[in-house]
């Protein structure tokens, strides 16, 4: 049984560094193929992909936030940490990680339950 | 402003269909296999309901059915349910240099 769920700070000042933990079970990055990817969807708006990283490290970003973006794994530990750089305002929004079960398939089978970042001085 | 078009809401009555579509560009929708569908209930995590198009994940009904004729995927429910009520979004792998880009969402609302 595939499980995620994201951890981080609820509130974060502007211009700050936000980082997300996800932690999983149920699979392994280090089995070949296997992907987590990160998903923002800000209060009653779209989802907005953000970044994924894949077993063999592959990491893929957002071309509007690839500056601000770094996603990391720690394979022992069943976590992929995100960060995201200078947060503004705009950048409030429930991220949710998610399983990606193929390399080369760009679709999220199980996603965690998402938590709310406030961005606000 | 999402890369891929969908109507904002629709609607219809229990026992009818609907089809949601999800407009790209020959760029993403139009060039890969790659379209995926995804049911959002109000405070919800989205829920995975259509893959690669077309393909169904074990566990999803199958009044649920995906397609795509150029750069226009859709999806369509049949036989509409109450739980039907949701948001839905698709997504689209867009190639190396963009890779994963969503649709604006669709409001269903069941009658």
């Amino acid at each position: 049984q595939i499980t995620l769920k994201e951890s981080g700070p609820t509130l974060v000042k502007p211009t700050q560094t936000l980082t997300l933990t996800c932690t999983f079970s149920g699979f392994s990055l280090s089995t070949s193929g296997v992907g987590v990817g990160w998903i923002r969807q800000p209060p009653g708006k779209a989802l907005e992909w953000l970044a994924l990283i894949y077993w063999n490290d592959d990491k893929r970003y957002s071309p509007s936030l690839k500056s601000r973006l770094t996603i990391t794994k720690d394979t022992s530990k069943n976590q992929v940490v995100l960060t995201m750089t200078n947060m503004d305002p705009v950048d409030t929004a429930t991220y949710y990680c998610a399983h990606i079960p193929e390399f080369g398939e760009f679709y999220f089978d199980y996603w965690g339950q998402g938590t709310l970042v406030t961005v606000s001085s | 402003q999402s890369a891929l078009t969908q109507p904002a809401s629709v609607s219809g009555s229990p026992g009818q269909s609907i089809t949601i579509s999800c407009t790209g560009t020959s760029s993403d929708v139009g060039s890969y296999n790659l379209v995926s569908w995804y049911q959002q209930h109000p405070g919800k995590a989205p829920k995975l309901m259509i893959y690669e198009v077309s393909k169904r994940p074990s566990g999803v009904s199958n009044r649920f059915s995906g397609s795509k004729s150029g750069n226009t995927a859709s999806l369509t429910i049949s036989g509409l349910q109450a739980e039907d009520e949701a948001d839905y979004y698709c997504c689209s792998y867009a190639g190396s240099s963009t890779d994963v880009v969503f649709g604006g969402g669709t409001k269903l609302t069941v009658l």
